[in-house]
């Protein structure tokens, strides 16, 4: 069974430039998480999606979005990018979303964003 | 007061050495624990789910510790491949149902 997947591998972009990154879950699930993990920090919740729909999201700016499609796969768009935004980017997919109880998440390889 | 905390480490122990980790959390309301592994600049790979009855998976063993609120990660007769950093993930279900996940606790077995 094919795991989550997420392309590009690695992504560089410049100040002011908008960066599109996605993700497609293992067949079957139908919730997708982002998280942001800058350089020796800790994953940061970015974005849950489930069925389509925004569920939640994290303390990071409007600049942040992304969507769900209904193949359930998901893109994250950061616009306006600053350097701070250089992360590893990595996409979760879980078989129920979080008020479910919690579901175990499966991460995917991830995309590195680099901002200069 | 973090929502999660681990001890960064790093713990170094030698092979077949037993080594234990905890994990504090701030919310009483969670409901779901986990522990995934992460390798240097890898995505985290579930490691276990943690149930209140406590769980064991060959050489690990979790435990949940309600009163107390942390839980545990227990690795038996280590190996060089445990090298990795272990993180605590915790549900906070409430009006704002996230998954938290700890910063990480690196472990270093050597020979």
């Amino acid at each position: 069974e094919a795991g989550v997947t997420q392309s590009p591998t690695h992504l560089i972009k410049t100040r002011g430039q908008q960066a599109t990154l996605r993700c497609s879950p293992i067949s079957g699930h139908t919730s997708v998480y982002w998280y942001q993990q800058a350089l020796g920090l800790g994953l940061q919740f970015l974005l849950w999606y489930d069925e389509g729909e925004e569920r939640n999201r994290g303390n990071f700016p409007p600049r942040f979005s992304g969507r769900q499609f209904p193949n359930y796969s998901s893109e994250l768009n950061v616009n306006a990018l600053e350097l701070e935004d250089s992360a590893l980017y990595l996409c979760a997919s879980s078989l129920a979303g979080l008020d479910s109880g919690g579901d175990e998440q499966y991460f995917g390889p991830g995309t590195r964003l680099t901002v200069t | 007061r973090k929502e999660v905390e681990q001890d960064p480490g790093p713990f170094n122990v030698p092979e077949g050495a037993t080594v234990a980790f905890n994990c504090t959390y701030s919310n009483s309301a969670s409901q779901s624990f986990f522990w995934y592994r992460q390798d240097c600049r890898k995505e985290p790979k579930l490691l276990m789910s943690v149930y209140s009855s406590g769980n064991e998976d060959g050489r690990f063993t979790a435990q949940l510790n309600r009163a107390s609120q942390y839980i545990s990660l227990l690795i038996r007769d280590s190996k060089l491949s445990d090298s990795a950093t272990y993180l605590c993930v915790v549900n906070i279900l409430g009006g704002f149902q996230k998954l938290v996940f700890g910063t990480g606790t690196r472990l270093l077995v050597s020979p």
